[in-house]
């Protein structure tokens, strides 16, 4: 699975959009890039995913470039509730369980949403 | 909703004694993982099973073993608990990936063990 890089930490003012950005320049062609994130003191949680075309759901937008080297995972309007660390991964998608491996989460970004 | 649960938040235990972690899914996933964080580390990959009575080691199984006898439990054992076992385990599941998705993991609230 190919590398990402994120930046350390980040803060965003409450109400504003939040936009995490994640490099992962090895990205092969049938890899996709997810987001998770972990509140603290609680278990990872998913957040969004896609392959080649920009995403959207109830939570988070999530915008691939073209060249698929980075996205950016968009929080519209950031809660105090959204501080955590996120999470960008790129992961290949398997067929079969066999030969199948876990997801490697990496350091994150850490989010501080400020009132 | 996915819900993952793990029988206990905190857990305190000396070392030296025998630590059974417990998960539960109740979506049917087939996959479930075992692993832990600590400060600086990040998560790491103790254990996962693919189905019941199936398991294969991670990046970090020394001094762990599991068990898988019903698909919706998976539950972590440290066989005699020592002081570098303290740690916040997480327990994950997930369906196997089918043509043209992807295998998105659902993790349970985690247990914070200190070993004594």
């Amino acid at each position: 699975d190919a590398k990402t890089t994120q930046p350390t930490s980040m803060d965003c003012a409450e109400g504003r959009a939040a936009n995490l950005p994640c490099n992962h320049s090895t990205i092969s062609g049938n890899e996709y890039v997810y987001w998770y994130r972990q509140i603290h003191s609680q278990g990872p949680q998913y957040i969004i995913h896609g392959l080649k075309n920009n995403e959207t759901n109830e939570m988070a937008s999530l915008i691939i470039t073209e060249d698929r080297k980075s996205s950016t995972l968009i929080l519209p309007h950031a809660t105090l509730r959204d501080t955590a660390v996120y999470y960008c991964i790129v992961r290949v998608a398997k067929v079969r369980n066999s030969g199948n491996t876990p997801l490697v989460f990496g350091k994150g970004t850490r989010l501080s949403v400020i009132a | 909703d996915v819900k993952v649960t793990q029988s206990s938040r905190y857990l305190v235990k000396r070392t030296g004694e025998k630590v059974f972690l417990e998960c539960v899914q109740d979506m049917d996933h087939e996959n479930m993982f075992w692993y832990r964080q600590d400060p600086g580390l990040g998560l790491r990959l103790i254990y996962f099973s693919y189905d019941v009575k199936m398991k294969e080691k991670g990046d970090i199984p020394e001094g762990y073993s599991v068990s898988r006898e019903k698909k919706e439990r998976f539950s972590l054992i440290l066989e005699s608990a020592s002081t570098n076992q303290t740690s916040m385990y997480l327990c994950a599941s997930s369906l196997p990936p089918q043509r043209g998705l992807t295998d998105t993991q659902y993790f349970g609230p985690g247990t914070r063990l200190t070993v004594l």
